[in-house]
């Protein structure tokens, strides 16, 4: 069955760079969430979307943002990186606008700033 | 706001059944959820519970809710060495695409 597709797997950006992101949900999934995982983190909400709308934000700092396009996939922009960015985000999808009872992960981006 | 609290290690011998406890603050949580983490790896659904129930089973997991006193487990029955990894609760409060909210997650070891 086709999973939640997450690219790139891998990046390294510098202090002050910027970097996206891209998230393809499961197949006739309408609603997207972004999860940031810290070194021996619990995963923290960033972000949601239903039907390309912000649907939930929880704590997504400002130099951040994302968007859902009309293909339903989304992508997590993040600019003026810093240090303590470095994380494993992950991307999740489910149906029924969040009333579905199934959210599924990706693999999660890893993401180093150095 | 809502909190989630686990046991952070759990170490159990092969073959017996692992417990997993998590309790959780919101008294509106609608569902819960277990996930399972492998080392570098991402997020597995194992299981998930509708608030209005109090157990479900599949295969080797069991999920027991009590919501009186707002906590949940997961039983893991003659636990192997592939089970080894953190497992998360987490837990989703009111309708939308709210954000779930995760424990800390709890390291099962496995002896042999």
């Amino acid at each position: 069955a086709a999973g939640v597709i997450q690219s790139p797997r891998h990046l390294i950006k510098e202090k002050r760079e910027t970097a996206t992101l891209k998230c393809y949900p499961i197949p006739r999934h309408d609603t997207v969430y972004w999860y940031q995982q810290g070194p021996g983190q619990d995963p923290q909400f960033l972000i949601s979307f239903y039907e390309k709308m912000q649907s939930d934000k929880g704590s997504i700092p400002d130099r951040f943002s994302a968007q859902q396009f009309s293909d339903y996939h989304s992508e997590l922009n993040m600019s003026s990186l810093e240090l303590g960015d470095s994380a494993l985000y992950f991307c999740a999808s489910s149906s029924g606008g969040g009333y579905g009872n199934t959210i599924y992960f990706g693999e999660g981006s890893w993401l180093t700033v150095v | 706001g809502e909190d989630v609290e686990q046991s952070l290690f759990l170490s159990v011998r092969e073959g017996d059944s692992s417990v997993i406890n998590c309790t959780y603050t919101d008294s509106s949580s609608t569902y819960l959820y277990w996930y399972k983490q492998e080392p570098g790896a991402g997020l597995q659904l194992l299981t998930y519970i509708f608030s209005n129930m109090d157990m479900k089973q599949d295969q080797r997991l069991t999920v027991l809710l009590n919501k009186k006193d707002k906590h949940l487990s997961l039983r893991i029955a003659d636990t192997q060495t592939g089970d080894s990894a953190i497992y998360f609760c987490a837990e989703r409060g009111g309708g939308g695409a709210d954000g779930l909210t995760f424990g800390k997650g709890t390291h099962l070891i496995i002896q042999p």
